[in-house]
This record gives structure tokens, sequence and C-alpha cells, in this order.
């Protein structure tokens, strides 16, 4: 079984420009999870689907970063402009109703 | 709220000792609780958990067990090797989000 997909791996981007990510979860799991991960500290909850339904985007700063899950599937995450500060791992999982949470390998984001 | 406190690593052994890394948490009502890895360049992996009081979790030699008394849920392995040197997260499950420790690098040399 195929686990948590994550694209690109890597990214380099100067400040203010756009960036996005995308996320293909295990197949059959209908929640999907987005986290920041700074260096150094444990992941921290963005954004939580339940099928193409956001239930909790409490933590994502909306007014530069924005989120979608088209057909309750892939999830693309999305930042702009970004900032110095954006410079962290984002980290995608998908579970089962909630169940267990199994992660993607993320995406390192350097901001410059 | 609910909230993970790790003990701060890094922690360094020999092959072959006994392994701790504490975690207590705060939480309302009760959470289940999980031990994640995070091995060099790879995402995070579920270790171990447990649902309820006084469960044990246990993977790979690794064990934790669930205390609500002492709101604690402990990792500990007998005889670690180099392969188990890595990052380890306790987190806790609340209304289906997960709560994350800052996390302990371990690094177990030969």
């Amino acid at each position: 079984e195929a686990g948590v997909v994550q694209s690109p791996r890597y990214k380099i981007i100067e400040k203010k420009q756009p960036v996005a990510f995308w996320c293909n979860p295990i197949s059959g799991h209908n929640t999907l999870y987005w986290y920041l991960q700074n260096l150094g500290q444990g992941p921290e909850l963005l954004i939580r689907y339940e099928n193409e339904e956001a239930v909790d985007d409490s933590q994502l700063p909306k007014d530069r970063f924005s989120a979608e899950r088209l057909k309750g599937v892939d999830s693309t995450l999305k930042i702009q402009p970004a900032e110095l500060g954006d410079s962290a791992v984002y980290l995608c999982a998908s579970s089962l109703q909630g169940d267990e949470q199994y992660f993607g390998p993320g995406t390192r984001l350097t901001v410059t | 709220g609910n909230s993970v406190t790790q003990m701060e690593g890094p922690v360094t052994l020999s092959e072959e000792a006994f392994l701790t890394i504490n975690c207590t948490y705060t939480a309302t009502g009760y959470p289940s609780l999980f031990w994640y890895v995070q091995y060099p360049g790879e995402g995070l992996q579920l270790l171990l958990k447990a649902t309820k009081a006084d469960d044990k979790g246990s993977n790979k030699g690794f064990e934790a067990t669930y205390r609500k008394e002492t709101t604690s849920f402990h990792l500990e392995k007998g005889s670690v090797q180099v392969s188990d040197s890595a990052v380890y997260f306790c987190a806790l499950l609340r209304a289906n989000n997960l709560f994350f420790g800052t996390g302990t690098r371990l690094t177990v040399i030969p």
C-alpha cells in the first residue's frame, strides 16, 4: 500500500513569492491534515479536512495561507506571499475517520 | 488546554543501554496517547499508542504505559541499538487533532 505522497520534497523561494505544496493521502483515508514543523519543534496543525470540508482551520494564517481539497482526495496548501518566517517543513497526514494518522515525508521550504 | 511536555534532549547512549524518555501531558478528558519516531530524512512514523488508562503500547522493543494518575506516557526500551537513533515525539489526540511535544533526539553510539 502506498503511503502519503508529498511534493516537492524541497523548495527554495525568495520572499514575497508564492509557493504551493501538494499531498496525495493514502487511498480511502477521508481525513487529511496539514502540519507545520519548525526546526527543533513538534508538528503543529494548520488545517484538517474531513472529505472535502475544512473542519478545523483555526490555526491557518488566512491572510497568506490557503488550502483546498477538491473531490476529497488530493490537497494543495498555498502560501502567497511567502515570508522569511515561513521557512519550515510542511507535513501532510491522513487517517481513516480520525484514527491513526500516517504522515508523508514533508516538504522543506526555505524562504530567502 | 491540550499540551505535551517532553524530556529535553539530546540524549546520547551507548548501544545496549536502557532508554527512558519522559512525557507528561495536560488534556481535557481522556486522550489517546502516541509515540512517533522520525528517522533522518524521513517522515513521522507511529511507534506505539495507548487509548486508555493503564494500557501499555509496545512495538520494536519499545514500551510506554498510560498513567492517568501521573498524566504520563514515558517511553522505554531495555537495550537500544544504533538503528534507534532518531527523534522521538510524544503526542496526544483530542477532538481528532494531534498535539505534539517538542521531540527528543536520541543518538546511540556503538
